[in-house]
């Protein structure tokens, strides 16, 4: 079967950084998407990895590893703002997405 | 221009109504889905046309008709709905190049649906 995981929830304070993790088992692998999705909004497109490595993206990191099928995101520099879901989907051999279920992010002051 | 329109935003109807959801998107994009996502999960995969052609239906329940009258507006027609229904419907595209990055699916704000 296919799935991917990530923790439910994560806290953090404003200003430091929070890695947020993504393990995956999926039929095939056409790259990895990050996705941030405010309550009761649309999710946005944040970042996509396809080759093993960082992408760096202003204060946001995202990592993959294929070999062990993990990914993480990385925020620096907390703004409040950053309260949110994060989502993180595997494209696989169809070209379609398989979501995490999420992981929502609480900042505190 | 980088959007996903849809409308309308919220949207109250009754288990006998007919309603329709509308999604435009002006990128030039192949691709256009619809998904529903409930509270706290993520998004689930309804339909997807691509060129204008129905290529996913991910046994749908047949009170949700999907229509792409051309490649810039997405339909969904409603009727007969369950209060269990009831949910943020997303639209959004993509470039529907079939490679990765290309793939990214933008996505629109959503319709707020209550079926009562």
């Amino acid at each position: 079967g296919q799935n991917i995981d990530q923790p439910t929830e994560m806290t953090a304070t404003e200003g430091a950084i929070v890695q947020i993790n993504c393990t995956y088992q999926t039929s095939g692998f056409n790259g990895l998407f990050w996705y941030q999705q405010h309550a009761g909004e649309a999710p946005t497109f944040l970042s996509y990895n396809v080759l093993d490595g960082l992408e760096e993206k202003g204060r946001f990191s995202s990592f993959l590893s294929r070999s062990k099928g993990y990914s993480y995101l990385l925020l620096k520099e907390l703004q409040m703002k950053d309260s949110a879901s994060y989502l993180c989907a595997v494209m696989d051999s169809n070209y379609q997405l398989i979501w995490g279920a999420g992981t929502k992010l609480i900042i505190k002051p | 221009d980088t959007e996903v329109t849809q409308t309308p935003k919220h949207l109250v109807m009754g288990m006998t109504n007919k309603k329709s959801l509308k999604c435009e998107q002006h990128m030039g994009h192949r691709a256009m889905y619809w998904y529903k996502q409930k509270a706290k999960k993520p998004p689930e995969l309804m339909f997807v046309y691509s060129y204008e052609k129905l290529s996913i239906n991910e046994s749908v329940p047949s009170r949700f008709s999907p229509e792409c009258p051309n490649s810039s507006l997405l339909n969904l027609h409603l009727h007969a709905l369950q209060p269990e229904d009831s949910a943020l419907y997303l639209c959004a595209s993509s470039p529907g190049l079939a490679g990765g990055l290309q793939e990214t699916q933008y996505f629109g704000p959503g319709t707020r649906l209550l079926v009562l």
